[in-house]
């Protein structure tokens, strides 16, 4: 079985701290998406990365894929109270099947 | 604005109940999904339409029954549900290209609960 496990699965951290969350596995994936998810909405598409020790960045939020493309993370520099929300990986494996990580769920407090 | 709109937001239904869930998206893709989310559990992809034709089917139980009359059109048709099916109803699309991302976007979602 092909899994993406992420950690922290919590989170809790004052306005203006940095984070990292992490997305690993013992897949080789082609890609990794990830997405963010507030109460009551679908996820919203961040990024995808596609390049072992891809480095992307989004505003204060900074993606990297590991070299052997089996992992990720997501390092957030200032968390603001909007970042609040599940932060969820994912990749394909093969086909169209895509499979997510359960999720890190970030509480930033004012 | 994601582009993938889902009726209804919300459903309450009986176990003895029939109803249906409708996704539209706009976005010109070409594959579109379902996925269960339950409280503490991964998305669970249940169906995938490529082309309007079901490329997956994730041993999802037959009491739930999904219809893709054209690319831009997802249903998931529920009968006989238990109260274990209450969840929140993601639908996404993308657009597949080889060696593609695969990248989902993704609908607001139907939160059901089953009585």
């Amino acid at each position: 079985t092909q899994l993406l496990e992420q950690s922290p699965q919590f989170l809790s951290i004052q306005e203006g701290e940095n984070l990292t969350v992490y997305c690993n596995s013992s897949s080789v994936f082609s890609s990794l998406q990830w997405y963010r998810q507030e109460p009551g909405e679908g996820p919203v598409l961040l990024v995808t990365v596609v390049t072992g020790g891809e480095v992307k960045k989004l505003k204060r939020l900074t993606f990297q894929f590991g070299d052997a493309r089996k992992d990720s993370s997501l390092h957030i520099t200032a968390a603001q109270p909007g970042d609040t929300g599940l932060y969820l990986c994912a990749g394909a494996p093969g086909g169209f099947k895509t499979i997510f990580g359960a999720g890190t769920r970030l509480f930033v407090k004012a | 604005e994601t582009g993938v709109t889902q009726t209804p937001r919300h459903l309450v239904m009986g176990m003895t109940n029939k109803k249906s869930l409708k996704c539209e998206q706009h976005l010109g893709h070409n594959a579109m999904y379902w996925y269960k989310q339950s409280a503490k559990k991964p998305l669970e992809l249940m169906f995938v339409y490529n082309f309007k034709e079901q490329t997956e089917n994730n041993s999802v139980p037959s009491r739930f029954s999904p219809e893709c009359p054209n690319s831009s059109h997802l249903f998931l048709h529920l009968h006989t549900l238990q109260p274990e099916d209450s969840a929140l109803y993601l639908c996404a699309s993308s657009q597949v290209t080889t060696g593609g991302s695969y990248e989902q976007y993704f609908g607001p979602g139907t939160r059901l609960t089953v009585t």
